[in-house]
């Protein structure tokens, strides 16, 4: 089984609908993030968590939301999607405060029509 | 704020031969990290190479390797004997410390031709 876990895969949404981005892990890292990936943008930070009680915004937070349930699972919520937010959203976590490498989840294909 | 910078958007590079892809990076910092990532079709987000800035050797991972000058705040990788399966979008990446998040590149399309 993965490490790190996205639901869903893919989705399509219409303006105006709230979605919620799902991200688990089995590794035991207590550092998670939401990155965002455009075409020719690169990948760019949208939430960060160091632990449950400990969040931070990113380079481009606004129209998000973010959710840590537990150590293993951050959620990544769009209250009112808008097409500009169709995007390829990417969770990773990290271990503690190492200069390891982050490790990524699948991705979600997120479509806002 | 730290920036990454990849200013070719898209290579391509026959069979077996080596290509190098350019990143340069800003920051004021004297420790920091630098990462390759390879993003191949399936999405999949995957490390290929790590450099630690207070290592003046290189790193390599068998057919990857990188130029790391960091007096000119260059970390170009190199892929020799190019695959078919190389073909890939690469993202060259920075951070300071544990404590702060990977900075990524816009990337580069790499295709390898036949």
């Amino acid at each position: 089984d993965a490490d790190v876990t996205q639901t869903p895969r893919n989705r399509i949404t219409k303006t105006g609908k709230r979605i919620m981005l799902e991200c688990s892990q089995t590794k035991g890292h207590d550092r998670m993030y939401w990155y965002r990936q455009d075409p020719g943008l690169g990948l760019r930070l949208i939430y960060y968590s160091f632990d449950v009680k400990d969040i931070n915004k990113g380079e481009i937070s606004d129209g998000y939301s973010v959710s840590r349930q537990a150590q293993a699972k951050f959620s990544l919520s769009l209250e009112s999607a808008i097409p500009n937010q169709t995007a390829l959203y990417f969770c990773a976590t990290r271990r503690g405060a190492s200069t390891d490498t982050q490790y990524f989840g699948p991705g979600t294909r997120l479509t806002v029509l | 704020a730290q920036t990454v910078t990849q200013s070719q958007p898209e290579m391509s590079v026959q069979e077996a031969e080596t290509v190098t892809l350019s990143c340069t990076y800003d920051t004021s910092e004297s420790n920091y990290y630098l990462f390759w990532y390879k993003q191949p079709p399936s999405r999949q987000m995957i490390l290929v190479i790590r450099q630690e800035a207070y290592k003046q050797q290189n790193a390599t991972e068998n057919r990857f390797s990188v130029n790391f000058q960091k007096a000119a705040k260059s970390f170009s990788l190199k892929i020799s004997d190019s695959q078919l399966g190389d073909t890939a979008m690469y993202f060259c990446a920075f951070m300071i410390g544990g404590n702060t998040p990977l900075v990524f590149g816009k990337g580069t399309r790499l295709s390898v031709i036949a």
